[in-house]
């Protein structure tokens, strides 16, 4: 079981409009990805978050802003919502650290995310 | 940059017809590669982690190998149960990111 929680579960917006998703880490998990999945491809990534830190980011604008709190817990922000962030947004924790050590991350279910 | 493609796209099966999903990467240094499973509508669930070539891993019905190249993902006997899309993922040395593939979608006809 991983532990790793989304909501909301669906969720539709209008174009323009901006929109906060939310995640619940695993516990002790101490770094956050967040993906985007369009139907029929894979996750590409975001960015990622170690200890309320951005360390990492993908090909995605600055419209796409993230938070880590202390708790376990993060937000994917995006604002001027377009027509293409249509997708399923997920979320994955891992106990790793920004050094090379590697480790396993764990996907929450996802967010459908339908922008009208 | 970093890229994995993953063949075939899809691949239907009779239950208990084995076969191999490929995995195909390039990338500046690997630190790890990864296999997920992941059912319609859900999000992807962990399956193995390779580090090297010429590593194996195995749980139930599935093994996974590992090249320099290029990752399989053997399904033994499968069953109904399997059918899932199963998406291969690179870790580089230097970064932090998972890259994925596109997957392949698998259906266990009974």
């Amino acid at each position: 079981e991983t532990g790793v929680t989304q909501s909301p579960t669906h969720l539709i917006k209008t174009r323009g409009q901006q929109v906060t998703l939310r995640c619940s880490s695993q516990s002790g998990h101490n770094t956050v990805s967040w993906y985007q999945q369009a139907l029929g491809q894979g996750p590409q990534f975001i960015f990622q978050y170690y200890r309320e830190e951005e360390n990492g980011r993908g090909n995605f604008p600055p419209r796409f802003s993230g938070l880590q709190f202390p708790n376990y817990s993060s937000e994917l922000n995006v604002n001027a919502l377009e027509l293409d962030d249509s997708a399923l947004y997920l979320c994955a924790s891992s106990p790793g650290t920004s050094g090379t050590e590697t480790y396993e991350q764990y996907f929450g279910p996802g967010t459908r995310l339908t922008v009208t | 940059e970093d890229q994995v493609t993953q063949s075939p796209e899809a691949l239907r099966l009779q239950e208990g017809e084995s076969s191999s999903l490929n995995c195909s990467y390039t990338v500046s240094g690997l630190r790890g590669l990864f296999w997920y499973r992941q059912d319609p509508g859900k999000g992807p669930e962990f399956l193995f982690t390779l580090y090297s070539a010429g590593e194996e891993k195995e749980k139930e019905r599935l093994k996974a190998t590992l090249t320099k190249k290029e990752s399989f993902l053997h399904i033994t006997a499968p069953k109904p149960e399997d059918s899932a899309t199963y998406l291969c993922a690179v870790q580089a040395v230097y970064g932090q990111n998972f890259v994925f593939g596109p997957g392949t979608r698998l259906s266990v006809l009974p």
